[in-house]
């Protein structure tokens, strides 16, 4: 049982060069999350996914697309980096939430991309 | 608006006393989670304890525990006993039934060194 996981670990870009983050998940999670996380400002979400199929924006969406094509996976793709989107990237999964229930989010280890 | 605030960027404790990190949350659901986690040097988001607004007792896990006051809007974490293992980053975070996702908002954290 790997929890989730994230491919790859660490990407080093030029500016306008594309790229996909994949993550997977093993729990059988409805939901599922890509985050971002730069200095000083906690997590911010980039877009979610509340089932196969289906995609929604966060707070910082601009410059990312996703696709929810398996109910396991879930990518995060960059068509042209910015060094503005120098970051640690974290995916995380979580059961679908009604908040009488106890809802974690379980994380993956991060993706750290530089763009240069 | 800040959905979460820790005011605390970084705090200092002496090992084997007790620390209190703060959080607020803002929010006009009334039914939420409040959530706290642990971020080491090495990266990975680790869960540490929960919080349901309808709960009456303060939630507990081991050497956490969380303070939670509803009117107040502050759902602080403390940390009794605390061990050089618990130098780490801390991000307080919430959901609320105000999205269709379970999207967490975080705060910016608070960088937690434990002094031997």
């Amino acid at each position: 049982n790997a929890g989730v996981t994230q491919t790859p670990k660490f990407r080093v870009l030029k500016t306008g060069q594309s790229m996909t983050l994949l993550c997977a998940q093993d729990m059988n999670h409805e939901y599922m999350y890509w985050y971002r996380q730069d200095p000083g400002m906690g997590l911010r979400l980039i877009h979610y996914s509340v089932g196969e199929g289906t995609t929604a924006k966060g707070e910082v969406p601009d410059g990312y697309n996703v696709s929810r094509l398996k109910k396991q996976n879930f990518l995060l793709g960059l068509e042209s980096a910015a060094p503005s989107q120098t970051s640690v990237y974290f995916c995380a999964s979580s059961y679908s939430m009604r908040l009488a229930l106890y809802n974690e989010q379980f994380f993956g280890p991060g993706t750290r991309l530089t763009v240069l | 608006a800040q959905k979460i605030t820790q005011t605390q960027p970084g705090m200092f404790v002496q090992e084997k006393e007790a620390v209190t990190l703060d959080c607020t949350y803002d929010t006009s659901d009334q039914s939420y989670g409040l959530f706290w986690y642990k971020q080491p040097s090495s990266g990975e988001m680790i869960f540490l304890i929960y919080q349901g607004s309808y709960d009456e007792q303060n939630a507990t896990e081991g050497r956490y525990s969380l303070n939670f006051q509803k009117a107040r809007k502050s759902a602080n974490l403390v940390i009794s006993a605390s061990q050089l293992g618990d130098s780490a980053m801390y991000f307080c975070a919430m959901s609320d039934t105000m999205n269709t996702g379970n999207q967490f908002y975080f705060g910016t954290g608070t960088s937690l060194t434990v002094i031997p």
